[in-house]
């Protein structure tokens, strides 16, 4: 059983360029979630993905936004990138209506 | 909002000793989720508990769902030094967002 894999590793940004982020989900679950770490902070949701579409979203602007393929992988994109940005940003992946979600091993992003 | 609030923040504890941490809230929940999360690394699923007063272990982890479903309980027994690292309660927010809501995680230091 494969599990939930995120590319890249890490990844350094100026403000105001735009970034895209990618994960494959677990084998079998069809459902993947964005979540944004902060250093020292648990996981915020920024959004949901189910069937390709954006299923709910958490306090975050428009432009953080996020695709969903019919392989079940995703990506997260933020346009505009500002230097609160600078986070881990983790993905996610379950099946839908469980609320039992596993982890990847996150997007480390810097913004300067 | 929904806040999950857990304590200790932190633990400095002798290696072989046993750990208890806890994680309340002012609302209800279907679900209660305990992580692990170490450094660098995206959390880690120790324990999901379905069920008020359900009792689960996971070696020498064990979880509990309060019987009034706004807490949750986690001890470890005999810690070793690879249990080190910060520990996340999670629970699945109110609207049918795929959102989990994490705590502020208890950080845990074992001396050897």
């Amino acid at each position: 059983e494969t599990g939930v894999t995120q590319s890249p590793t890490h990844l350094i940004k100026t403000r105001g360029q735009q970034v895209t982020l990618r994960c494959s989900s677990q084998s079998g679950h069809n459902t993947v979630s964005w979540y944004q770490q902060a250093l020292g902070q648990g996981p915020q949701f920024i959004f949901q993905y189910y069937r390709e579409e954006e299923n709910g979203r958490g306090n975050f602007p428009p432009r953080f936004s996020g695709l969903q393929f019919p392989n079940y992988s995703s990506e997260l994109n933020v346009n505009a990138l500002e230097l609160d940005d600078s986070a881990l940003y983790l993905c996610a992946s379950s099946l839908w209506r469980s609320d039992t979600q596993y982890f990847g091993p996150g997007t480390r992003l810097t913004v300067l | 909002g929904q806040q999950l609030n857990q304590s200790p923040q932190s633990m400095f504890i002798q290696e072989g000793e046993d750990v208890s941490m806890n994680c309340t809230s002012s609302s209800i929940f279907n679900t209660w989720l305990w992580y692990k999360q170490e450094p660098g690394e995206g959390p880690v699923l120790l324990i999901a508990l379905y069920k008020a007063g359900e009792l689960t272990s996971n070696g020498r982890l064990t979880a509990q769902f309060g019987i009034t479903r706004k807490d949750s309980f986690l001890n470890i027994s005999a810690s070793i030094p690879s249990d080190v690292g910060i520990y996340f309660c999670a629970a699945p927010g109110s609207s049918n967002t795929g959102k989990l809501i994490f705590g502020q995680g208890t950080t845990l230091q074992v001396k050897p």
